[in-house]
């Protein structure tokens, strides 16, 4: 079955910097997703991307999705204490079909 | 902002009992899902559904598991004779398209 695979699994940086979470599917994917749980949370909806090649920003944070539509990036530029949660990625084969989740990237921010 | 409801926030019960997880997605929105985290772990898909039936499950969805929209605002999960391994946070889903959706606060499911 499809499987979706995120690396780091954790990721501490130290306010301030960057860092990179790379997701990839073992699929091609119709779109990916990208969700953040704050501790002790529910997954809460950053962003969708559909075409290949997609690049979207939100303040701080860059997604990319890759050309073959296999993989995806998450950036995030210049961490605050506010960025701390798990961030997902999930994918669609297909619109409407299911969401699978990635594992996560667990990011810690070291003041 | 809408939200997502769902009750109880935290469900303890004896193993091989029936519980009933209740979920009140937003009310214009369409697609629904149930989706579940053990502690720690990856979100795990269960069901969606949309058009008053299924229209996706997955391997963990089976006979034990039933999905109702009983009043056209609830959406339910039950599970028949629970098991240890069932402990988990399930969470109720929503979405007026099929992406995008809108997480519930989850419901903590404790089997002893």
């Amino acid at each position: 079955g499809q499987q979706v695979m995120q690396i780091p699994q954790y990721q501490h940086v130290q306010e301030g910097e960057d860092f990179t979470t790379y997701c990839n599917s073992s699929t091609t994917l119709s779109n990916i997703q990208w969700y953040k749980q704050r501790p002790g949370g529910h997954p809460v909806f950053l962003i969708q991307l559909v075409k290949s090649g997609e690049v979207k920003k939100q303040k701080r944070l860059t997604f990319q999705f890759g050309e073959a539509k296999k993989n995806s990036s998450l950036h995030i530029t210049a961490t605050q204490t506010t960025d701390v949660g798990t961030y997902f990625c999930a994918g669609q084969r297909a619109a409407g079909n299911k969401l699978t989740f990635g594992g996560g990237t667990r990011v810690l921010v070291k003041p | 902002e809408p939200e997502v409801t769902q009750t109880p926030s935290h469900q303890v019960t004896q193993m091989g009992q029936e519980v009933i997880l209740r979920c009140v997605p937003i009310s214009n929105h369409l697609y629904f899902y149930w989706y579940r985290q053990i502690l720690g772990q990856k979100v795990e898909f269960l069901v969606s559904f949309y058009n008053n039936e299924i229209s996706e499950k997955s391997e963990i969805f089976d006979d034990q598991f039933s999905v109702e929209r009983p009043d056209g605002s609830n959406f339910t999960l039950k599970i028949r004779s629970t098991k240890l391994e069932d402990s988990a946070m399930y969470f109720c889903a929503s979405s007026v398209r099929p992406y995008g959706y809108t997480f519930g606060s989850g419901t903590r499911l404790t089997v002893v």
